[in-house]
């Protein structure tokens, strides 16, 4: 079964521009959820969608926003670009209710220069 | 929201030796326990997870535990190897902003070194 896939797996922007970024869940997986991972602030929770609906969200500015699509495919746009959102962008799936297993995709490398 | 702290940040042990990560979580409502290891330029791998209904669960050589009471859980790792070297992250299933459980929240990470 084929894991959480995330494309591109790499990229660099330059400040100001706006990016999206794509994840492919597990087969049968309905939630998809978005982190960030940074070396000073670790894995941060950005958003998590089920049913194409935003469920959860963290406390990222308006810049950061996703969707998610009846395939339960989802994707998350940064706009306005800013060095500080360079980092490792991680997406995670899982089937459905709280308290089950959730599998991370290999990332996006983004670097904002 | 929730808050999980993780102790100690480093971690080096000698080879053979056991390890033992601590984290401590601030809500009551959370879950679900997790614990991700994640090994230079990877994505994080889930190792083992707990659910609040139960108060340990091992693994071979991997153990969790957890104390609801007092709100903390920790990982055991026995009989060490270098390969178990990695960045070890733990993670509480709590509220979020929606109000049910699906945001999970991570502590800040443990670098283990197991010297050969």
């Amino acid at each position: 079964k084929a894991g959480v896939t995330q494309t591109p797996r790499y990229l660099i922007k330059t400040r100001g521009q706006q990016v999206t970024l794509s994840c492919s869940p597990i087969s049968g997986h309905r939630s998809v959820s978005w982190y960030q991972q940074t070396p000073g602030q670790g894995l941060q929770f950005l958003f998590e969608y089920f049913s194409e609906t935003q469920r959860n969200k963290g406390n990222f500015p308006g810049r950061f926003s996703g969707r998610q699509f009846s395939n339960s495919r989802s994707e998350m746009n940064v706009s306005t670009l800013e060095l500080g959102d360079s980092a490792l962008y991680l997406c995670a799936s899982s089937r459905d209710s709280s308290g089950n297993t959730i599998y991370f995709g290999e990332g996006s490398w983004l670097t904002v220069v | 929201g929730e808050n999980v702290e993780q102790h100690p940040s480093t971690l080096s042990v000698q080879e053979g030796d056991s390890a033992v990560i601590k984290c401590t979580y601030s809500d009551s409502a959370s879950n679900y326990f997790p614990w991700y290891k994640q090994e230079l330029g990877k994505r994080p791998q889930l190792i083992i997870d707990i659910r609040s209904n139960v108060g340990e669960k091992k693994d071979q050589r991997i153990a969790v535990t957890l104390n609801k009471t007092a709100k903390h859980f920790s990982l055991h790792i026995t009989e060490t190897q270098p390969e178990d070297s990695a960045v070890y992250f733990c993670a509480a299933m709590g509220r979020g902003s929606g109000g049910s459980n699906y945001k999970l929240t991570f502590g800040k990470g443990t670098l283990l070194t197991v010297n050969p």
